[in-house]
């Protein structure tokens, strides 16, 4: 099967500018996550989606991101605006419904200047 | 709050031993334990998943444990490989399916 499909892979932006990532899951995959990963720690939740629907957002600064999942398959999320503190590396994964692995893309390494 | 804790230091082995990770965690049980392989530039890869009620799992040269009296899961590869070269992470996963992400753990397998 195709595997989670992420772009851009990489990039630079100036603070207070704007940014948006985009994800294609696993088909059949319900379960969408973000993630912000910074060097040398573990995958930091940002928003979890189960179709279309948001099931928990509570690690998400909702003052500059935001996340959508239109009909429950591809997912955007757009940082606006960015400051340096979110240069990091972007991680979506998908999911079926269950004590199943996670299916991760190769993430975005975003960097703000 | 519920804490996933590995050893932040890279563990060196030579190729053809037996490698050892581990995976400590606070508080309750978790209902599952999984791990994932994670290479530089890369997202992680998803390894084995232990269930509460297994003592072990295994896939091929991997092995896992699960000791809810200890509060720790270990990793193990047999037989290892400089291929096997990379970060490992440690997650648990509650009764919503979440995970909860240790660090990682470097290993490096020396020829």
């Amino acid at each position: 099967e195709a595997g989670v499909a992420q772009s851009p892979r990489y990039k630079i932006i100036e603070k207070r500018q704007s940014v948006a990532f985009w994800c294609n899951p696993i088909s059949g995959h319900a379960t969408l996550y973000w993630y912000q990963q910074i060097l040398g720690q573990g995958p930091k939740l940002l928003i979890q989606f189960q179709n279309n629907g948001v099931v928990d957002d509570s690690q998400l600064p909702k003052d500059r991101f935001s996340a959508e999942r239109l009909k429950g398959v591809d997912s955007t999320l757009k940082i606006q605006p960015a400051k340096l503190e979110d240069s990091a590396v972007y991680l979506c994964a998908s999911s079926r419904t269950g004590d199943y692995g996670y299916t991760f893309g190769s993430g975005t390494r975003l960097t703000v200047v | 709050s519920q804490k996933i804790e590995q050893n932040s230091e890279a563990l060196n082995i030579q190729e053809g031993k037996t490698a050892t990770l581990t995976c400590n965690y606070t508080n309750y049980s978790p209902a599952y334990l999984q791990w994932y392989r994670q290479d530089p530039g890369r997202g992680p890869v998803f390894l084995l998943l232990i269930r509460e009620n297994e003592k072990e799992k295994r896939k091929e040269r991997l092995k896992v444990t699960f000791d809810t009296t200890l509060k720790q899961s270990l990793f193990h590869i047999t037989a290892s490989q400089p291929a096997d070269s990379a970060t490992y992470l440690c997650a648990r996963m509650d009764s919503n399916y979440q995970l909860i992400w240790g660090a990682g753990t470097k290993l490096i397998i020396k020829p």
